[in-house]
């Protein structure tokens, strides 16, 4: 059972265009929902993170909006640059020792 | 102040054979986790130590293990190695452990090749 599902698998963008990607969770129980984004050969590095009291979280160029009623949040990525070119991957967690229940992932190209 | 280091970076196993796995967190970082990322199954929570203690595991068998030291560095250990194993191994450190309560700090990976 995916308890994270994102969208879209891959995404490509023009320079300074916005890139949007999506997920949905099923357990109500979540109550963190991070962003991390991954170059090749990196770890994955948190970007972003919001908790379900707020509906937007807006650092620089990237963007959470939430929507606690529909399960669903989304990271947008403003005037988008070759260099944001990676893979992201939305996130969730639940309180205590829980782990981070990963999206299967975005790969995104922003073409110049 | 250094990043999370994981050793080796790649590994050439055989079937049946096991493999240990190391992780050194950020100076000050009492809780390690780790995490397997395959093109299949995308990035899955492996478990988490704290202080000495595992204090989470998931969805995983008992093949996989692991232990974390009084220094809070870390070992992972895979035995009867299976080719489904292979994939990149991440371990990932936190002050506080959980992660909703401190941000993750992931390492670059040991990338395991079981043939």
């Amino acid at each position: 059972q995916q308890q994270v599902k994102q969208s879209p698998q891959s995404l490509i963008v023009q320079k300074g265009g916005i890139s949007i990607i999506n997920c949905a969770y099923e357990n109500t129980a979540f109550d963190y929902f991070p962003w991390y984004q991954q170059f090749p050969g990196k770890g994955p590095a948190l970007l972003i993170a919001i908790r379900p009291d707020v509906s937007e979280k807006k650092e620089g160029r990237f963007t959470i909006s939430f929507n606690k009623s529909a399960k669903q949040f989304s990271l947008h990525i403003m005037d988008s640059q070759p260099g944001d070119s990676a893979t992201y991957f939305c996130a969730a967690s639940k309180g205590g020792a829980d782990g981070l229940t990963f999206g299967k992932g975005t790969h995104l190209i922003i073409q110049p | 102040k250094a990043g999370v280091t994981q050793t080796p970076r790649y590994l050439i196993k055989t079937r049946g054979q096991q493999v240990t796995l190391s992780c050194s967190p950020i100076s000050g970082h009492r809780s390690v986790s780790w995490y397997q990322q395959t093109p299949g199954q995308g990035l899955q929570f492996l478990f988490e130590y704290f202080s000495e203690t595992q204090r989470n595991k998931g969805n995983f068998p008992g093949r996989f293990s692991g232990r974390q030291f009084s220094n809070s560095r870390s070992e992972m250990n895979v035995s009867t190695l299976e080719l489904g194993d292979s994939a990149l191994y991440l371990c990932a450190s936190s002050f506080r452990g959980g992660a909703r309560n401190s941000p993750l700090h992931f390492g670059n990976g040991t990338r395991l090749t079981v043939t």
